[in-house]
């Protein structure tokens, strides 16, 4: 059964150093998106993309966070300067489209800043 | 605006055991309802969905979930549980922008 995949499993990083986080989505799926969960909270979306732009985002998703489909099978989510409040685990999730269809998850990225 | 709000963070139970693991949410216009398992250090995989018709919908590894207008709920019930059903829990709501709004999550830990 395809899969959405995720690299690394884990990261860490120093406050203020660039991170990229990297998911591989289901190669016949047409939106992505990224979600985070600080420990202990709720997962929370931070931005879809489809067609090669950003469709949606929320107010977590300042000018530190980029997204990027740099070939045709990743999807990056890179943070410019990371800060301790990034500390947190990254959802990279795909789908066919809709908000019908069911959102395939990745394993996730843990993402410390220190 | 939408919500989902998860009471229980946290349902022990014994094995064999029936269980249900509570969502309310709060929606302006319609909504598709979503139930989401975390196994450790896995992914989140969907267990069942309402999009619309029948009420109680019924999911894999015997997890099911009705749908409550009235009462804006969508609790997950499984008649008896397994070991292997300990696991993180999320309810989640898509108004119809295909961004998912979740819960806090359940932890629920089934003991011998």
């Amino acid at each position: 059964e395809p899969e959405v995949t995720q690299t690394p499993s884990h990261q860490v990083t120093q406050m203020g150093q660039e991170v990229i986080l990297r998911c591989v989505p289901i190669s016949n799926h047409l939106y992505f998106y990224w979600y985070r969960q600080i420990l202990g909270q709720k997962v929370e979306f931070l931005v879809s993309f489809y067609n090669n732009e950003i469709s949606e985002k929320s107010e977590i998703f300042d000018d530190q966070f980029s997204v990027e489909r740099p070939d045709g099978s990743n999807f990056t989510l890179k943070i410019r300067s990371t800060k301790l409040e990034d500390s947190a685990m990254y959802f990279c999730a795909s789908t066919l489209g809709g908000a019908q269809e069911t959102q395939y998850f990745g394993p996730g990225t843990r993402l410390l800043v220190l | 605006a939408q919500s989902v709000t998860q009471l229980d963070s946290q349902v022990p139970v014994f094995e064999e055991a029936p269980v249900e693991l509570r969502c309310n949410y709060s929606s302006s216009v319609s909504v598709y309802l979503f139930w989401y398992v975390q196994y450790p250090n896995q992914g989140l995989q969907l267990l069942l969905k309402y999009l619309s018709g029948s009420t109680l919908v019924k999911g894999i590894n015997g997890f099911e979930a009705e749908f409550n207008k009235s009462q804006t709920s969508f609790h997950l019930r499984k008649p008896s549980v397994h070991i292997s059903d300990t696991a993180e829990y999320f309810c989640a709501v898509n108004s119809g922008y295909s961004t998912l709004t979740f819960g806090k999550g359940t932890m629920l830990l089934v003991s011998p």
